[in-house]
């Protein structure tokens, strides 16, 4: 089962940007797709988009598209989630999770632990 | 975009009761839905992929049915464990999309 381990919490100033990162282990990180989805306090679960780590390949969710940017590090199995222009209402858990196969579109079986970004003036 | 919606919003139920709720999309989405299962500050689950299929190590007391615009989760005998709130999500098309949420408590 391949684990997932994503970077702090972080507290932004609205307008600022953030990056969060998520560590899997084991050798099969390039070979599934990375997706993040994130969840407001007490809400649900909302999906933002995701990232092919062998080809660095994206799709974003259309609401986030101006402002989200998915990137990796192969060499150290890595891939982040950078959102910009922050406001209020991006205060949430964010998490990575896994494709369950090869496929962009899969159900997800390995979540990252969250990162509580808030944004706060 | 593809709507989910899901029934009721909250249940309460006994340990060892059969519980059941809904979730319905709202156009048709085959058998492209999943079911996770998040406990109070932690990520969410997988236990059911493609509508019925129960994800490996996950308990036979839960299972899932349905296909199209229709879907239903069951657990056969409620454990104290199960205690959650339970998401249904289409993986059809995107953007993908889950369901408000099922909260179960005893």
């Amino acid at each position: 089962q391949v684990q997932m381990v994503q970077s702090g919490a972080e507290v932004k100033k609205p307008g600022a940007s953030v990056k969060v990162s998520c560590k899997a282990s084991g050798s099969t990180f390039s070979v599934y797709y990375i997706h993040w989805v994130r969840q407001a306090p007490g809400q649900g679960l909302e999906w933002m988009g995701w990232i092919k780590p062998i080809d660095g390949g994206t799709h974003y969710a259309r609401k986030f598209q101006p402002r989200v940017t998915m990137t990796r590090d192969t060499s150290i199995n890595t891939a982040y989630m950078e959102l910009n222009r922050l406001t209020s209402d991006d205060t949430a858990v964010y998490y990575c999770t896994k494709t369950r196969g090869l496929a962009p579109i899969l159900p997800f079986d390995s979540w990252g632990q969250g990162t509580l970004v808030i944004v706060s003036s | 975009d593809i709507q989910m919606t899901q029934s009721p919003s909250s249940l309460s139920a006994s340990v060892g009761d059969r519980v059941s709720f809904t979730c319905q999309a709202s156009q048709d989405i085959s058998e492209y839905l999943n079911w996770y299962q998040q406990k109070p500050g932690k990520a969410p689950k997988l236990l059911i992929y493609d509508a019925s299929n129960l994800e490996t190590g996950v308990p036979s007391r839960f299972s899932g049915s349905g296909s199209g615009t229709d879907f239903t989760f069951t657990i056969s005998s409620l454990q104290p464990e199960d205690i959650a709130t339970y998401y249904c999500q289409q993986y059809d098309d995107v953007p993908l999309t889950f369901g408000p949420g099922t909260k179960v408590d005893l």
